[in-house]
């Protein structure tokens, strides 16, 4: 599809597991943003990739959380020791990345830590 | 930290009433953004302000952007059951694009 592609829509874990969650973005955008959302909240921003280097990771709540994007398209949010505060739906956001245009959004990974 | 606070944070109102949302923050922002989303969806974006002053217009929905570009508005004419949704107002700033969402207001329209 030419949208944005997130993996898995659903991920139910145990309280100290490792968790990875991806992001396919739209072909040819450079920018890729990682939020958290809980319900009825608005979008917490957690990091800011522009190609391949997080230019703000600055919303990462702590070292648990890591996200990559090696080659400047896909990128993975890592979550370590996962924790019961932890469960959210994780959004994924891509841009042309030209000025501050249109954020596409996939349709997130809910997270549930049991 | 740039907070956006939106308020109300809950509106349910009778179709065909008026209603207006607001987005506030001490930030001063390069441009504004209004998203709406349903539920199981990510955000999608109905418009962008960039002026401090600007008006814009989308059918029934009428957005502006403070004259100091610290906050914004939206007004919705004659609801419908399709408007129901959450709207997320988002502060765009930084040379490198950050974008912050508002708090978010859920509205519901009742038929």
């Amino acid at each position: 599809g030419a949208g944005v592609s997130q993996t898995p829509s659903n991920k139910v874990t145990e309280k100290g597991k490792y968790v990875e969650l991806r992001c396919d973005p739209i072909s040819g955008h450079t920018a890729l943003y990682w939020y958290r959302q809980s319900l009825g909240q608005g979008p917490e921003f957690l990091i800011y990739f522009q190609g391949t280097g997080a230019a703000d990771d600055s919303g990462l709540p702590n070292d648990r959380f890591f996200a990559v994007r090696p080659e400047g398209s896909v990128s993975t949010l890592k979550i370590q020791r996962t924790e019961r505060g932890d469960s959210a739906v994780y959004l994924c956001a891509s841009s042309v990345g030209v000025d501050t245009g249109e954020l596409f959004f996939g349709e997130g990974s809910r997270l549930t830590v049991l | 930290t740039q907070l956006l606070e939106q308020s109300p944070q809950f509106l349910s109102i009778q179709e065909g009433e008026n209603l207006t949302v607001y987005c506030n923050s001490s930030s001063v922002f390069s441009s504004l953004q209004w998203y709406r989303q349903e539920p199981g969806e990510g955000p999608v974006l109905l418009v962008t302000v960039v002026t401090g002053g600007e008006v814009k217009k989308l059918k029934r929905l009428t957005f502006q952007f403070g004259d100091a570009r610290k906050d914004s508005s939206l007004h919705i004419t004659a609801a419908q059951p399709g408007d129901t949704g959450l709207y997320l107002c988002a502060g765009c700033s930084g040379g490198y694009q950050k974008v912050t969402f508002g708090t978010g207001t859920k509205l519901q329209v009742i038929p």
